[in-house]
């Protein structure tokens, strides 16, 4: 398996444009995850999907984001619109429930985005 | 409140020396699990181990071992003969069994060997 993909590696826009991350999870895995890492916050975690269902979103900043799960293989996360404060690594994540029990989450390679 | 605390920011090494990475904890949940996460210059986020909160045997693998303890809430890892490439950011991660897959991360120690 590739693992978790991600698309575009690296992002720089504008502040006030929109901006879509992309990312496909494991082929099999039910658990998708949104996390963002800043220097002052560290690793925190966005949003996370079971089954393509949004179960937390607790953790989205504000109505500028919103992220969607269509289907099992794909995941976007949209920030509309863009401020400098958003720049920041976002890394998807995805795990499987094994017997009851979920797995360990791999990660992609996370998207670097800059609003400039 | 969940929480994990990484008290090393930094630590620097001489390549072979061993190191120990500190780990503690914070939860008042019976059922968790901790995580190791190694993040290299590269960027990615590469999964080490996982742990359960009743299995509190350490693990080696390779130079890698872990030092679980739930009596001082603390799961610390250590490279032994420590190598150039072994330069990371390391995480230490705690995920509560009732709240889904959400990890709680400490904020990271970065280490650095030098040859």
């Amino acid at each position: 398996d590739a693992g978790v993909i991600q698309s575009p590696r690296h992002e720089v826009t504008e502040m006030g444009q929109e901006v879509t991350l992309r990312c496909k999870p494991i082929s099999g895995h039910d658990y998708l995850f949104w996390y963002r890492q800043t220097m002052m916050r560290g690793l925190e975690l966005l949003i996370y999907f079971n089954n393509n269902v949004p179960i937390d979103d607790s953790g989205m900043p504000e109505d500028r984001f919103s992220a969607k799960m269509p289907n099992a293989s794909f995941s976007t996360l949209k920030i509309q619109p863009s401020e400098p404060r958003d720049s920041a690594v976002y890394f998807c994540a995805s795990s499987w429930s094994m017997g009851g029990a979920r797995t360990e989450a791999f990660f992609g390679q996370g998207t670097r985005l800059t609003v400039v | 409140a969940q929480k994990v605390t990484q008290a090393q920011t930094e630590i620097s090494v001489v390549e072979k020396e061993d190191v120990t990475l500190d780990c503690v904890y914070e939860t008042r949940d019976t059922t968790y699990y901790l995580f190791w996460y190694k993040q290299p210059p590269s960027g990615e986020l590469v999964f080490l181990i996982r742990r359960n909160s009743f299995d509190e045997q350490n693990e080696i693998s390779g130079r890698y071992s872990w030092n679980f303890q739930k009596s001082t809430s603390s799961f610390n890892f250590t490279i032994t003969a420590s190598q150039v490439v072994d330069s990371a950011v390391y995480f230490c991660a705690l995920r509560i069994n009732n709240q889904g897959g959400k990890l709680i991360f400490g904020q990271g120690t970065e280490l650095s060997v030098k040859p």
